[in-house]
């Protein structure tokens, strides 16, 4: 069974990188049917798509944060990575990594990890 | 600020049947049969309930449907059940492997 865990600081600066990595177990990232992907939760609000990741590379943003997000694939390690850059207070939230079948809703998800932003 | 135009709230009684609608645009919702539906309880993941708009993934009660109408998704659940209270989101594939999302609605079994 598929399972996806994210990984990264709790805590980042403001005006810093944010970095968070999803590890897949269960089955290979490598997949031209699938790709990859990142969404958000601040706090007590809802979803956001930030982008996706097919594991040739190609990368696909949300609009609004698509000149701060950047995401990579590392087959080797069966892993997909997330970083925000000039994150502020705004940046604070719950990511989730999922895995979304040819781009169009996400099937399965990692149990989120909470990024907040602070001096 | 969403894409995709929710009902902030809706409630029922056990038993009853209430529909959330999801409304978007011609560039989104009404130009793909690419709707999905999500249910979120406190702190816990979000889970796929609805795919293609009226998809269910295996494990999801036949008392989920979908359908769409135009630039308006809806997700149905009949005979509700005390379980099925918590959010839920709406997305919709908006071409160019992007998805745009919806605000989220909260479901109040009475």
């Amino acid at each position: 069974q598929l399972q996806l865990q994210e990984s990264g600081p709790g805590l980042v600066k403001p005006s810093e990188t944010l970095s968070l990595t999803c590890t897949v177990s269960g089955g290979s990232i490598s997949s031209t049917t699938y790709s990859w992907g990142w969404i958000r939760q601040p706090p007590g609000k809802g979803l956001e798509w930030i982008g996706s990741i097919f594991y040739s590379g190609s990368t696909y943003y949300s609009p609004p944060l698509k000149s701060r997000v950047t995401m990579s694939v590392d087959t080797s390690k069966n892993q997909f990575s997330l970083k925000v850059s000039s994150v502020t207070a705004a940046d604070t939230a719950v990511y989730y990594c999922a895995k979304i079948p040819s781009g169009r809703f996400m099937d399965v998800w990692g149990k989120g990890t909470t990024v907040t932003v602070s001096s | 600020q969403s894409a995709l135009t929710q009902p902030r709230s809706v409630s029922g009684s056990p038993g009853q049947s209430v529909t959330i609608s999801c409304t978007g645009t011609s560039s989104d919702v009404g130009g793909y049969d690419y709707v999905s539906w999500y249910q979120q309880h406190p702190d816990k993941a979000p889970k796929l309930m609805m795919s293609d708009v009226s998809k269910r993934p295996s494990g999801v009660p036949d008392r989920f449907s979908g359908s769409k109408s135009g630039d308006t998704a809806s997700l149905t659940i009949s005979g509700l059940q005390a379980e099925d209270e918590a959010d839920y989101y709406c997305y919709s594939y908006a071409g160019s492997y992007t998805l745009v999302f919806g605000g989220g609605t909260k479901l109040t079994v009475l």
